[in-house]
């Protein structure tokens, strides 16, 4: 049974527009959770993180929202570029020594 | 870039081979993993070590077997490759900071027919 999941495969959006990325986890034991891209033929790079503590936490254009109550996080990426044309991993962890991933969301934005 | 090199990066084999796969770090640090990348199924952990000769399973262990006699290598060993095993495998080292974010290698390719 998946405790991380991304129930979707795939992601399509206009370049400009925003792009919404969600992931959903059961295990309440999780508290700190991550967001991975990855391009074809390379490693998963880390993206963007935030604690259980929090419930939002910015790096320029991406921003994680955190819903504890929902057990519910989301990437939202504003502006899109055709750059972050990627596979995006969200992640979560409740020791600090394993990360559990979802299944991935492939994202594509269009010029 | 957090000095992690996997070899061999692709390789085709065949089913009842043994294959042995290397991580290399230059960094010196603790915990590394082996995870294992299939479509619609994300990174799996198959086995991760917290220290010299100290290791132990994860999700997907089954098949698998690893060893770590010194910090910088981290080999993951497939006894008897079957077609089940043919995969992406990345390795991937616990940064120094308290946040349990990893960095990963590029990937090693295996196909197994």
């Amino acid at each position: 049974d998946q405790q991380v999941k991304q129930n979707s495969p795939s992601l399509s959006v206009q370049e400009g527009r925003i792009s919404i990325l969600n992931c959903d986890y059961t295990n309440s034991m999780f508290d700190y959770f991550l967001w991975y891209k990855k391009y074809p033929a390379e490693g998963p790079t880390f993206l963007i993180s935030i604690s259980s503590i929090k419930d939002k936490n910015e790096d320029g254009r991406f921003t994680v929202f955190l819903n504890k109550s929902a057990k519910h996080l989301s990437l939202h990426i504003v502006p899109s570029q055709p750059g972050d044309s990627a596979v995006y991993f969200c992640a979560a962890s409740d020791t600090f020594l394993m990360l559990t991933f979802g299944g991935g969301t492939r994202l594509m934005v269009k010029p | 870039d957090a000095g992690i090199t996997q070899s061999p990066r692709h390789k085709v084999t065949e089913t009842g081979t043994p294959v042995t796969l290397r991580c290399h770090q230059t960094e010196n640090h603790r915990y590394m993993y082996w995870y294992r990348q299939d479509p619609g199924h994300g990174l799996r952990l198959i086995h991760y070590s917290y220290g010299v000769k100290d290791t132990d399973k994860g999700e997907v262990s089954d098949g698998y077997s690893v060893s770590r006699s010194k910090t910088e290598d981290f080999l993951l060993t497939l006894e008897s490759a079957t077609s089940s095993q043919t995969s992406v495998y990345f390795c991937a080292l616990r940064g120094a900071g308290g946040t349990g974010e990893l960095f990963f290698g590029e990937g090693s390719r295996l196909t197994v027919l």
